[in-house]
């Protein structure tokens, strides 16, 4: 029973470059969220989606960030344009429900923005 | 937006000693989960609390899930050097139709042999 799968683990990117971690959640869960780490940092919200269906996006930036969950594959966090401020880790949980769900974790996507 | 707080920030203990952190808020939550993170890992799933005033164990960790339902305590017994790492706490809040888990910002654990 594979965990939360993420890919790629390291990513270097150039400035305004477009960056894209995908995120296949474990199985039989069809909740995806996606949060974002600075080195020293806690865990900070990005967006929570379900197939097909962004439910909350309240913590991705308005620009440049988008995030889809499409019926068939992963969940994919785009970053277009990426800045040197976007450099971080970048991680993605699944559950199998809202209520009472527990929450499981990827090894994460780290991102490089030279 | 909804704030858990978690204390200490930060602890250096000795291998063998006792480890006590805890999780507050104002909110009251349904659910309680406690992780551990190490260094150039995604956090990993320790304890899951569901009722008020449930204990539960998981070797060497006990966590409780508060009465009050706005906290949350997590114990290491006898510390060994593997146990190194940061601990986040989450609460899952109730009637929320958003994202509805909430984290703490993490306590830094050092043990020193």
């Amino acid at each position: 029973n594979a965990g939360v799968m993420q890919n790629p683990r390291h990513l270097v990117r150039r400035r305004g470059q477009e960056a894209r971690l995908r995120c296949s959640p474990m199985k039989g869960h069809s909740h995806v969220y996606w949060y974002r780490q600075l080195p020293e940092e806690g865990l900070k919200f990005m967006v929570y989606l379900q197939k097909e269906n962004i439910i909350d996006e309240s913590g991705m930036p308005k620009e440049r960030f988008s995030a889809e969950f499409p019926k068939e594959g992963p969940s994919i966090l785009r970053i277009q344009q990426v800045v040197r401020g976007d450099s971080a880790a970048y991680f993605c949980a699944s559950s199998t429900r809202r209520v009472t769900g527990e929450l499981f974790f990827g090894e994460g996507s780290r991102l490089t923005v030279l | 937006g909804q704030q858990l707080n978690q204390s200490p920030q930060s602890m250096f203990i000795q291998e063998g000693e006792d480890v006590s952190m805890n999780c507050t808020s104002s909110s009251i939550f349904n659910t309680w989960l406690w992780y551990k993170q190490d260094p150039g890992e995604g956090p990993v799933l320790l304890i899951a609390l569901y009722k008020a005033g449930e204990l539960t164990s998981n070797g060497r960790l006990t966590a409780q899930f508060g009465i009050t339902r706005k906290d949350s305590f997590l114990n290491i017994s006898a510390s060994i050097p593997s146990d190194v790492g940061i601990y986040f706490c989450a609460g899952q809040l109730l009637d929320n139709y958003g994202q509805n888990f909430v984290f703490g910002p993490g306590t830094r654990l050092s043990v020193l042999p």
